[in-house]
């Protein structure tokens, strides 16, 4: 099974600032990797898939880069309804797909 | 616009037996491969199974092996979660979610479903 593990936990930023999140694969996936945005009480939403592909509807702030074992999401510059946690999923080898621990975004 | 909306969730006892549904609106149902994903406070998002577009390919998470089976009614536009001898450690919200070359690119807002005695 690849294990996926994030950091930091907790990123605390404020409104307008650059912020990047970390993922690690414990072996390479290739560029088979997706970012998730979940906000309280919803379901998570697909951000990236591919490493770096934006999905449908997606604003340009949101970028993903990486390959093989290391990744970031980076948010250009954070607007308020992007405090969320963040989550990174693998789906290079399955079963299992399994996703990082998550990263919560706030102030 | 895409729609899937879980229901069945509720408070069961450990042993006991539930059957979850998500009937899926704004696609084309039986063109896609479906997933149910769970989450729970402690563990986070969890991968609990696929179902090919047609059905025929199902894969399972190792803690469900043998416990959960899904399936699907095309027809109906509906997806199946029968989940039997049920854990404690099964509670969680349950999410399932279109799958679009194993990414989960549409989800539902989750049905609850709680094991206690």
């Amino acid at each position: 099974e690849i294990v996926m593990t994030q950091s930091p936990a907790t990123l605390s930023v404020s409104l307008g600032e650059r912020a990047t999140l970390s993922c690690r694969a414990s072996q390479s996936v290739s560029s088979n990797l997706a970012w998730y945005q979940q906000k309280p009480g919803q379901a998570p939403r697909l951000l990236i898939h591919g490493a770096s592909t934006r999905a449908t509807g997606i604003p340009a702030r949101f970028s993903g880069s990486g390959s093989g074992t290391e990744f970031t999401l980076t948010i250009s510059s954070l607007q308020s309804e992007d405090f969320a946690v963040y989550y990174c999923q693998q789906y290079n080898k399955w079963p299992p797909l399994t996703f990082g621990p998550g990263t919560k975004v706030d102030i | 616009q895409v729609q899937l909306v879980e229901s069945g969730g509720g408070v069961v006892q450990p042993g006991r037996s539930l059957r979850l549904s998500c009937v899926a609106s704004g696609f084309t149902f039986g063109s896609y491969a479906m997933h149910w994903v769970r989450q729970t406070p402690g563990k986070g998002l969890e991968w609990v199974t696929f179902i090919s577009y047609d059905g025929s390919n199902k894969d399972y998470g190792h803690s469900m092996k043998g416990r959960f089976t899904i399936s699907r009614d095309n027809s109906r536009n509906t997806l199946y979660l029968q989940m039997n001898n049920l854990k404690t450690g099964d509670t969680a919200v349950y999410y399932c979610a279109r799958g679009n070359y194993y990414v989960f690119d549409h989800w539902g807002p989750g049905t609850l479903v709680t094991v206690s005695s």
